[in-house]
């Protein structure tokens, strides 16, 4: 199974609400990632996760935050954002969190901000 | 700070052309290159993984070279289909925690 799950597909959310995406893999994969993508842009790295620690942070603003419960999940809480955060959320993972290994996407969740 | 570049920006190719893409990126120091295709408001789906020590990988009518003196990667794709209409993402690894750095990509349609 090599599937990166990704829910909910599309989420329309207002600026004072809270919400939160989730990915899910059952690969055994041990680092996990989040990337944001605008329109017509390359996806950017938001997180990296490593065996479910933070390791890197990519200056995302703090109404973002992310979660990792073990090491098949991983959460974006999503609070107080802003229009301009209106994107393809995608989630990755990989083997390990070094440069030999192979990123695996999901199929990403829309994300509207009215 | 590494930056990828592809070229062309969007390409129109007749059904069953053998067509190129173009990657290039600044740092030659890379470890890994890989090929996404994204559909229209989808994820992304790997093609090929070229490791820093090969030279190309194939992948069915998808074949991949990694220059890496001269900062270079292509995409060759055989007898292309309607079907291979997509955008397509080359990413380099960088750094020890494996974050990709991808070029702005090439949106590909095949006509009929």
């Amino acid at each position: 199974d090599t599937e990166v799950t990704q829910t909910p597909k599309h989420l329309v959310m207002g600026m004072t609400n809270k919400k939160s995406l989730k990915c899910e893999q059952h690969m055994g994969h041990r680092a996990m990632y989040w990337y944001k993508q605008k329109a017509k842009k390359p996806p950017e790295l938001m997180f990296v996760y490593s065996y479910e620690k933070l390791s890197i942070n990519e200056s995302v603003p703090s109404r973002f935050s992310p979660e990792c419960p073990n090491s098949s999940l991983l959460n974006l809480h999503l609070h107080a954002l802003q229009p301009e955060d209106s994107a393809l959320y995608l989630c990755a993972s990989s083997q390990g969190a070094g440069e030999s290994y192979e990123q695996y996407f999901g199929p990403g969740t829309r994300l509207t901000v009215t | 700070k590494q930056e990828v570049t592809q070229i062309p920006a969007a390409l129109s190719v007749p059904e069953g052309e053998n067509l190129v893409l173009n990657c290039s990126f600044t740092d030659s120091a890379i470890y890994n290159l890989q090929w996404f295709r994204q559909d229209p408001g989808k994820g992304l789906t790997s093609l090929l993984l070229i490791q820093s020590s090969q030279r190309e990988q194939t992948s069915g009518r998808l074949n991949a070279s990694l220059d890496k003196s001269s900062g270079r990667s292509t995409l060759y794709i055989a007898a292309s289909q309607p079907g291979d209409s997509a955008t397509y993402l080359c990413a380099v690894y960088g750094g020890s925690q494996g974050n990709l750095i991808f070029g702005k990509g090439t949106k590909l349609s095949v006509k009929p």
